[in-house]
């Protein structure tokens, strides 16, 4: 089975702090992808990368950024946390050729104090 | 991406089929036509996935019509476990969309005793 693993599944940091969300799948996808859940919107892309070193900006990319120095492994950074951050942020990973079949993490819940 | 819609939420009991359908009038004829289930504090998992006609998995079922602008995701016998948020999406391969998945609202499925 494919999986796909996130740093933490509670996170509690305060404003203006910097954050690494971690994210590493062990079935050697080239695509991984990070989303944001709030309530009432769904999920909302915020960047993915097609392959190391190699970033795409998503639909919501304004106060993160990312970093894929390794093929199995996709950070999220904020790079100066905010309140209005305070989200589930999940993971996704899909092979090259894929029609769409995402595989995902459990999520970090993050709460921006 | 071809938007989608669906109902926000449906009500149904442990036993019954249920069946939870889908717009997307946009549908380019690339996409296929994919339905993810999420429970409560877990990300998203891919259920199926179709193009036209019918699909069946030891899941669910997907039903297409000829003209592709909708679509119907049958789950048969529910239980209480199948509770959950269901996804509707339509998008082509990780090659020629850009990795870009829309997840919409979804739809709140809540099965009873």
């Amino acid at each position: 089975d494919v999986k796909v693993t996130q740093s933490s599944r509670y996170l509690v940091k305060r404003t203006g702090e910097k954050v690494f969300l971690e994210c590493v799948q062990d079935m050697d996808h080239e695509n991984m992808f990070w989303y944001r859940q709030d309530p009432g919107l769904g999920l909302r892309l915020i960047y993915f990368s097609y392959d190391v070193k190699m970033k795409e900006k998503g639909d919501i990319p304004e106060g993160y950024s990312v970093s894929r120095e390794k093929k199995e492994r996709f950070s999220l950074i904020l790079e100066s946390a905010s309140t209005n951050q305070t989200s589930m942020y999940l993971c996704a990973s899909i092979p090259t050729g894929s029609s769409y079949e995402q595989y995902f993490g459990p999520g970090t819940r993050l709460t921006v104090t | 991406l071809a938007k989608t819609t669906q109902p926000i939420s449906m009500d149904s009991y442990e036993g019954q089929e249920v069946n939870i359908t889908c717009s997307h009038n946009n549908i380019a004829t690339n996409d296929y036509i994919t339905w993810y289930q999420q429970f409560p504090s877990q990300g998203p998992r891919f259920i199926i996935q179709g193009y036209k006609t019918k699909v069946t998995n030891e899941v669910a079922s997907l039903f297409i019509p000829a003209d592709r602008k909708s679509s119907t995701l049958s789950l048969p016998r529910v239980s209480l476990s199948d509770t959950a948020v269901y996804y509707c999406l339509v998008g082509g391969t990780i090659y020629n969309q850009g990795g870009k998945l829309i997840f919409g609202q979804g739809t709140e499925l809540s099965v009873k005793p």
